[in-house]
């Protein structure tokens, strides 16, 4: 089945650059996603990758993956204290008609002042 | 702006108890789901729903059954609710596979 496994914490310095990592072990995976969670709220997508690309820039925000070594993550630039929240990566596979999304462990993302 | 409520912010049960957990979307979304999220074990999948009245179980469905009856609304039943239910429910609603827009999550403590 499935597997997406995330580091669980990450601190970082306001200003400074965070990298969240994530791998999966799902070769079918056709698109991954990178949802946010600020305390007391669902999970928002962020951003998400086809599988036959390399790299996704959105403003702060750039998504790297290696999909020979099912390697995903999400880079943000300049990480300010409003993107301290909890990361989740996604793989979207074939089972479930498509539809399913299966999520890491997520990363609680910690911005120090 | 797509919205996702679900009944409760916080429910405190017993054991043995049945417990219903309801979801409600605007959206007309096809496609509903319920995950648990626990700390380290990240959100994983109950049940979803790509239609009314039909059901799909996900990878934890044990204790746990589902019903739609309307396109908008996929509750979540706990027929004999355990200790080990205790944990925060989240639904979600998409329309695509792409982007599933998520309540705010129900807190659910058994006692």
């Amino acid at each position: 089945g499935e597997d997406v496994e995330q580091s669980l914490f990450l601190s970082v310095r306001e200003g400074d650059s965070s990298v969240i990592n994530c791998t999966y072990t799902d070769s079918s995976s056709t698109y991954l996603y990178w949802y946010k969670q600020e305390p007391g709220a669902g999970l928002q997508l962020l951003t998400y990758i086809f599988s036959n690309m390399d790299m996704k820039q959105d403003q702060r925000l750039t998504v790297l993956l290696n999909k020979k070594d099912k390697h995903l993550s999400l880079r943000i630039a300049d990480t300010q204290t409003g993107d301290s929240a909890i990361y989740f990566c996604a793989e979207r596979g074939t089972s479930g008609g498509g539809n399913k999304l299966t999520f890491g462990t997520g990363t609680q993302l910690k911005v120090e002042l | 702006d797509v919205k996702v409520t679900q009944s409760s912010r916080y429910l405190v049960k017993r054991t043995g108890e049945k417990v219903f957990l309801e979801c409600v979307q605007d959206m007309d979304h096809e496609n509903m789901f319920w995950y648990r999220q626990d700390p380290g074990l990240g959100l994983r999948l109950i049940y979803f729903s790509y239609d009314v009245k039909m059901k799909e179980k996900g990878d934890i469905p044990e204790g746990y059954s589902v019903s739609r009856e309307k396109k908008e609304r996929f509750s979540l039943i706990l027929e004999s609710a355990s200790t080990n239910q205790t944990s925060m429910y989240l639904c979600a609603s998409s329309l695509s596979a792409h982007e599933q827009f998520f309540g705010p999550g129900t807190r659910l403590t058994v006692l």
